[in-house]
């Protein structure tokens, strides 16, 4: 079993929208955890962090952890075309001690 | 603001070449890191360095070799590049304290990396 796992995709929806994101882990030291989104042919870019438990919101973007679950979602409402990427998800436990990204998801938006 | 910048962005190596992989940061993070991605295998920590001077392994650390040049530059360096290092590889960049102690913020656009 993979540490982090998250479904490939493609995952293609509609513009418009309400996208939801999961990444499912096995270790329960973490408490750090990120979401990142890639463009083709680009880098990684930081879209969301949160630590522990509980929901973070960040515009059309809501990061939430289930630490019980060891289940974590990034739900993207209002889903543009430019939001066409692959979203990475990552997690640590103390300060970046065990850090792992999940393999990402491939989102489609389609006009 | 460039934030980290990666150079080259492609590269084609024969086996048995050599070669470095450059990267360069202007956000005076103290933190620096070398990924490679691989289809369906995630981002991989090849090495770390928490500060000038420092570095560490990390998961696939096998087969390179870095250094820590200033407070800005990180470099990756291949000896004998092998088929198996082909691959498209991320140098970030954070800061080093707080939550982003130890884990990747900003992250150049990448050097992609063939070995025939």
């Amino acid at each position: 079993q993979k540490e982090v796992e998250q479904d490939p995709g493609p995952l293609s929806v509609p513009e418009g929208a309400i996208v939801s994101l999961n990444c499912t882990y096995s270790n329960s030291a973490f408490q750090y955890f990120m979401w990142y989104r890639q463009y083709s042919r680009k880098g990684p870019e930081l879209l969301m962090y949160t630590y522990s438990s509980g929901n973070k919101e960040d515009g059309r973007f809501t990061a939430q952890v289930d630490k019980s679950s060891k289940y974590i979602s990034l739900f993207i409402r209002d889903s543009q075309p430019s939001d066409s990427a692959t979203y990475l998800c990552a997690m640590s436990s103390n300060y970046g001690q065990n850090f792992v990204f999940g393999p990402g998801t491939r989102l489609s938006v389609l006009p | 603001n460039a934030g980290v910048t990666q150079t080259p962005k492609f590269q084609v190596l024969k086996t048995g070449q050599s070669m470095t992989l450059q990267c360069a940061q202007d956000m005076n993070h103290n933190s620096m890191y070398w990924y490679r991605q691989d289809p369906g295998m995630g981002l991989r920590l090849i090495y770390y360095s928490a500060s000038e001077g420092t570095t560490d392994k990390g998961e696939v650390p096998n087969g390179y070799n870095v250094s820590r040049l200033n407070k800005r530059e990180f470099s990756l360096r291949l000896e004998s590049a092998a088929p198996s290092q082909t691959s498209v590889y991320f140098c970030a960049s954070s800061a080093s304290r707080g939550y982003w102690r130890n884990q990747p913020q900003h992250f150049g656009d990448g050097t992609r990396l063939s070995i025939l």
